[in-house]
């Protein structure tokens, strides 16, 4: 079965530790991005990557990190700089063609920071 | 900036009625996609329409983009209480990037 798997489902941290929340895909995908989502709100572009590597900071990137040393995986980890974390966590994939960006979301992590 | 503007934020109808979310962009888009995401879950595409003025049905679900490539809707027919969910457009903007919409959440009364 091809697709997104992101782990855990639900992530609790202490304030003040940094933590890391995986994201693999076997789709094949080039593309890799992280977004935010609050309660009742939108998505927000955290980091993306487009090529092993090389990755590219979003509209929201203070406070987080990412890594992207093989195509499958993309984790993202968010540090003790970030100043509300509990959030819930979607990544996502893509191929990189220009006209067919269709994004492919793995269930997402719910992080709550106590 | 690159933004995408979506409207209603909120919309409550009654099983049965239709509802209309409506999306706009600051630039031309080479295409527009919309996203359904049901309560606790994660976005999952439905279409990418991709030339002016173009209309594209889902069974009860109208999608239509403008002629000028800066709107869109999506307009759901006789909504039943599967469509419940918050839906999002989205533009593919320079960089590879995808910018969301904020969404429009849709309850259904039965």
């Amino acid at each position: 079965d091809g697709g997104i798997t992101q782990s855990p489902k639900y992530l609790f941290r202490k304030e003040g530790q940094n933590v890391t929340l995986s994201c693999e895909q076997n789709l094949n995908h080039d593309a890799m991005y992280w977004y935010r989502q609050d309660p009742g709100q939108g998505l927000r572009l955290i980091y993306y990557s487009q090529i092993v590597n090389d990755f590219q900071k979003g509209d929201i990137a203070e406070g987080y990190s990412v890594s992207r040393e093989k195509k499958e995986s993309f984790p993202l980890t968010v540090t003790s700089a970030q100043k509300n974390p509990t959030a819930f966590y979607l990544c996502a994939s893509s191929t990189v063609e220009r006209t067919t960006d269709t994004q492919y979301f793995g269930p997402g992590t719910r992080l709550t920071v106590l | 900036g690159q933004q995408v503007m979506q409207i209603p934020q909120y919309q409550h109808v009654q099983e049965g009625e239709d509802f209309t979310t409506y999306c706009n962009s600051s630039t031309t888009l080479s295409n527009i996609q919309w996203y359904k995401q049901r309560p606790g879950g994660h976005p999952v595409f439905l279409i990418q329409l991709v030339k002016s003025g173009e209309v594209k049905k889902q069974k009860r679900l109208t999608f239509q983009f403008g002629e000028a490539k800066k709107n869109s809707s999506l307009h759901i027919t006789a909504t039943q209480t599967t469509d419940v969910g918050t839906y999002f457009c989205a533009g593919p903007f320079q960089g590879g990037k995808l910018i969301f919409g904020q969404g429009t959440e849709l309850s259904v009364k039965p």
